[in-house]
C-alpha cells in the first residue's frame, strides 16, 4: 500500500492564482481531512469528508474548497491564492473518524509571493 | 473551547539522557488522546493513543505516557534518548462534539537530542 500519497510536493503561486493540492488513499479509509501547519501553531483542520459526497468545514476553511467524488480522492482547491495561504498543507486519512489514529500524508510546501 | 497546551516549544537533552515533553489539556468531557511524531521535512506517524484503560500507554521506540485525569495531562516520556529521536513531537486530543469528534493539536515540541 502507498498509504497516503500528495501532490506537488512543493508550489509556488503569486497572489490570485489557483490551483489544486491533490490527495489519495489506498486503505479504504472514509474519513479524509485537510490540515495546514504553521509556525509554532500546530496543526488546524481546513476541511474534513467523512465520505465520497460529504463535506465539512473545519477551524480555517475560508479560501479553500473541497469536494470528494470517490473514496480515494479528496482535493483541496486554493480559489484566489494570498500570502496567508503560505503554509504546509498535510492531508490525512482514518477509518472513520477522528477519534483514531491519522495516517498523514508527506505534505506539500505552499509558497504564495 | 477545547485546547492543547505544549508547554516548551523546544526541550534540548543529551543523547542518552530522559526526557518528558509536557502536555495538558483542556476538556471536561471523555476525550482520546495521542502523540505524533514529526520527523524532517516528513508527515506526522503516531507515536501511542489512550482510548481508555490502563493510564500507561506504551508506544513506538521506547516511549510512553500517562494519562492524568485529575491534572488533564498526557505527559510523554522515554528514559533514555537516541540522536534519532530528534525530531518534533505534538500532542492531539479527539472530543466529542455534536455527534461527531474533534481533533485538535498543540503547537507542537521541538526534542533536540545532542550527542
Amino acid at each position: 500500500n502507498a498509504g497516503v500519497t500528495q501532490t506537488p510536493k512543493f508550489q509556488v503561486l503569486k497572489t490570485g492564482q489557483s490551483m489544486t493540492l491533490q490527495c489519495a488513499q489506498d486503505m479504504n479509509h472514509e474519513y479524509m481531512s485537510w490540515y495546514r501547519q504553521d509556525p509554532g501553531m500546530g496543526l488546524r483542520l481546513i476541511h474534513y469528508s467523512v465520505g465520497a459526497g460529504i463535506t465539512d468545514q473545519g477551524e480555517v476553511p475560508n479560501g479553500y474548497n473541497v469536494s470528494r467524488s470517490t473514496t480515494e480522492d479528496f482535493p483541496l482547491r486554493l480559489l484566489s491564492a494570498a500570502p496567508s495561504q503560505t503554509s504546509v498543507y498535510f492531508c490525512a486519512s482514518s477509518y472513520s473518524s477522528l477519534a483514531e489514529t491519522q495516517y498523514f500524508g508527506p505534505g506539500t510546501r505552499l509558497l504564495v509571493l | 473551547a477545547q485546547s492543547v497546551t505544549q508547554l516548551d516549544s523546544q526541550v534540548p537533552v543529551f543523547e542518552e539522557a530522559p526526557v518528558e515533553l509536557r502536555c495538558n489539556y483542556s476538556s471536561s468531557v471523555s476525550v482520546y488522546l495521542f502523540w505524533y511524531v514529526q520527523y524532517p521535512n516528513q508527515g506526522l506517524q503516531l507515536l501511542l493513543k489512550y482510548l481508555s484503560g490502563s493510564t500507561l500507554v506504551k508506544g513506538i521506540n521506547g516511549f510512553e505516557a500517562e494519562f492524568n485525569k485529575s491534572q488533564t495531562s498526557f505527559h510523554l516520556r522515554k528514559p533514555s534518548v537516541h540522536i534519532s529521536d530528534t525530531a518534533e513531537y505534538f500532542c492531539a486530543v479527539s472530543v466529542s462534539e455534536d455527534s461527531s469528534y474533534k481533533l485538535i493539536f498543540g503547537s507542537g515540541t521541538r526534542l533536540l537530542v545532542r550527542p
